[in-house]
């Protein structure tokens, strides 16, 4: 079945320090790849999305690329922010798993100042 | 769109009594996810609907543990009885079929004392 398996947390960040969370898929279909965002008290929202081999998702400095050679989609950030601090969960939707969705573990991150 | 609406958004009851929370998915979506998260298991799928009909519900954990989806509009997620273990923060989510994202709501943070 599908599964993602994400980097393992948590991370402690300083100010303006470039960010990096792994993400690797397994799939049997041609799957859609998410970063979630949750905030303290919050549910998940996307924060990005790609659907194709190649595809870049970005939002608020945020960046993935769908790399099918390498089955990963990890999430970058040049320069994070306190405002930044939050748990991100990488996932996946594919056609082969009946319309759910597969999430990883979840990353904590924490931006010190 | 107001966006996924779960009601209500704190409950504490005590050990043994009947719980149900409530969700309203977001109009036009077929798909209506219930999760549970914990600091112990994290993220869990427990049902998953489609077009008001139960897909999957082996993540439900217990018996005691039940779910429905009289319409297009609103489900609920009933535990009875409410036991200890069971306090942690539900969430329901919605989406569009396909490779959509899923839509959460603010989630229920459940204390059973």
């Amino acid at each position: 079945g599908d599964s993602v398996t994400q980097m393992e947390g948590p991370v402690t960040l300083s100010e303006e320090a470039f960010l990096t969370i792994n993400c690797t898929y397994t799939a049997t279909g041609y799957p859609s790849l998410f970063w979630y965002v949750q905030y303290p008290g919050e549910g998940l929202q996307l924060l990005l999305k790609a659907t194709k081999a190649d595809d870049k998702g970005s939002n608020k400095g945020f960046e993935a690329t769908y790399r099918k050679e390498t089955t990963s989609f990890h999430l970058e950030k040049g320069s994070v922010q306190v405002s930044d601090s939050a748990v991100y969960f990488c996932a996946l939707r594919s056609d082969t798993n009946a319309g759910k969705s597969t999430f990883g573990d979840g990353t904590t991150l924490t931006v010190k100042p | 769109d107001a966006g996924v609406i779960q009601s209500p958004r704190h409950e504490v009851t005590e050990m043994g009594q009947e719980v149900t929370l409530r969700c309203k998915p977001i109009s036009g979506h077929d798909y209506l996810f219930w999760y549970r998260q914990t600091m112990m298991r994290g993220l869990e799928l427990l049902i998953y609907f489609n077009n008001n009909v139960p897909i999957d519900d082996s993540g439900m954990p217990e018996d005691r543990f039940s779910a429905k989806m009289p319409n297009a509009s609103f489900s609920t997620l009933k535990i009875q009885p409410s036991e200890p273990r069971d306090s942690a923060v539900y969430f329901c989510a919605s989406s569009l079929p396909g490779f959509k994202e899923a839509f959460f709501g603010q989630g229920t943070r459940l204390t059973v004392v």
